[in-house]
């Protein structure tokens, strides 16, 4: 079964938008760890945002934010004031039994490609 | 240098030759793991492991091979190509732990021919 599902195959924003990258994840873990990593088209892999299961408020980073809604196993990026530079490819991804000291592996999903148009 | 290196970037290979692609890191971070990332699959991973002598297959372990003797070492390893695994592999490590994002290499890009 998927861990983490992106289905949002390509979006698009103008500059200086704001845009939400869709993720949600499945697990029943109660100790667990969000994350979101930038891919640029030079290819390396970029971490933008964290977001513990036991946290009580979405994480921020600047222009990056987390809208976490526990209930629904979803953990959107929010990217604010859109720029041409944030156009790569998205990546979520989940880590489990982060309490637990237990073999933890990091999970990813299959990207969402973000494109920013002047 | 202090961070996470793979070696080669680039490497063309034949069909059932072995191919040993390095991953070595200087923070002393006790996970390292191995991604392979194939167009409309993302990252996927091959193995992982927790600690020296620790390792644990992930989501697509057949064909490859792993060792973690030092921390800082994760060789991975293509008993005998093949075509299929023709990909762009990234070694990554991480801290145990919270807040335990994990630091990726540059990846290598690996032809089966």
């Amino acid at each position: 079964a998927q861990k983490i599902t992106q289905t949002q195959p390509g979006m698009f924003v103008q500059e200086k938008e704001a845009v939400t990258l869709d993720c949600t994840y499945d697990t029943s873990d109660p100790s667990y760890g969000l994350f979101w990593y930038k891919q640029p088209s030079s290819g390396e892999m970029i971490f933008l945002i964290y977001q513990g299961s036991y946290d009580q408020q979405n994480a921020t980073e600047g222009r990056y934010s987390l809208n976490f809604q526990k209930a629904r196993k979803s953990a959107n990026l929010v990217i604010s004031a859109s720029q041409l530079g944030d156009s790569a490819m998205y990546f979520c991804a989940m880590r489990e039994q982060l309490y637990t000291g237990a073999n933890s592996k990091l999970t990813f999903g299959k990207g969402i490609t973000l494109s920013v148009r002047p | 240098d202090a961070g996470i290196t793979q070696s080669p970037r680039y490497k063309i290979t034949e069909t059932g030759r072995q191919v040993t692609l390095m991953c070595h890191q200087t923070w002393s971070h006790s996970y390292m793991f191995w991604y392979r990332q194939d167009l409309g699959h993302g990252l996927r991973l091959i193995y992982y492991s927790a600690a020296a002598d620790i390792t644990d297959k992930g989501e697509v372990p057949d064909g490859y091979v792993v060792s973690r003797s030092k921390t800082e070492n994760f060789p991975l390893t293509l008993e005998s190509a093949t075509r299929s695994q023709t990909s762009v592999y990234f070694c990554a490590s991480s801290q145990a732990g919270r807040r335990t994002e994990a630091f990726f290499g540059q990846g290598t890009r690996l032809t089966v021919v």
